[in-house]
């Protein structure tokens, strides 16, 4: 059990639909990442969220937005769906700074997202 | 993989050694982490090296060479529960980055 949720486990969309996706965690961390991982390949990097700010973004376009919020949860936007998008959605966290497990990430268990 | 990379799949016989290497650009590296993914499951935490060298944690080991932009993951006395993808991700720059991944397969 990392203590990482995300919701909701299932989701079905048609192309051109919005989706929001959500992440908690039951203790503080300070970091929050989202990946999207396609069937068979290793997660791809869509953005981090420090303190509440967006501070890194790998290769998506604007219509991956996100967000972070001061009790520990975090969301995932998806504007105008496309077929591609239909993935497992994986939002990982890490812990504060002065602790000695800085360094492990820890998964949700992902978002399954089927794109129609 | 923004330059991760690892091999796609690996075959090793229960009760044996295997050891997976992966190969990554050096710019902006702060530290490599090892996770292990079971299919349908969301990855878990191996292990994180900073400094150059193998760390042992029982079964598993890291070894990382910062110089060379060079690490392996040994799984030692295989067990049929170690089928499963074994992912190589950086932190590059504060961001964790991850290869392809790996699919081991376990023979009886």
């Amino acid at each position: 059990e990392t203590g990482v949720t995300q919701s909701p486990t299932h989701l079905i969309k048609t192309r051109g639909q919005q989706v929001t996706l959500r992440c908690s965690s039951q203790s503080g961390h300070n970091t929050v990442s989202w990946y999207q991982q396609a069937l068979g390949q290793g997660p791809q990097f869509i953005f981090q969220y420090y303190r509440e700010e967006e501070n890194g973004r790998g290769n998506f376009p604007p219509r991956f937005s996100g967000l972070q919020f001061p009790n520990y949860s975090s969301e995932l936007n998806v504007n105008a769906l496309e077929l591609d998008d239909s993935a497992l959605y994986l939002c990982a966290i890490r812990r504060e700074v002065n602790t000695s497990s800085y360094n492990e990430q820890f998964f949700g268990p992902g978002t399954r997202l089927t794109v129609l | 993989g923004q330059n991760i990379d690892q091999p796609t799949e690996m075959t090793a016989t229960e009760g044996a050694i295997v050891q997976i290497n992966c190969t990554y650009q050096t710019s902006g590296f702060n530290g490599l982490f090892w996770y292990q993914q079971h299919a349908g499951e969301a990855p878990t935490f191996l292990s994180y090296n900073v400094l150059d060298g193998l760390e042992e944690k029982g079964r598993f080991s890291s070894f990382l060479s910062r110089s060379k932009g060079y690490s392996y993951l040994l799984l030692k006395e295989l067990q049929m529960k170690d089928s499963a993808s074994y992912l190589c991700a950086v932190n590059r720059d504060d961001k964790i980055i991850f290869g392809k991944g790996t699919r081991l397969h376990i023979l009886p």
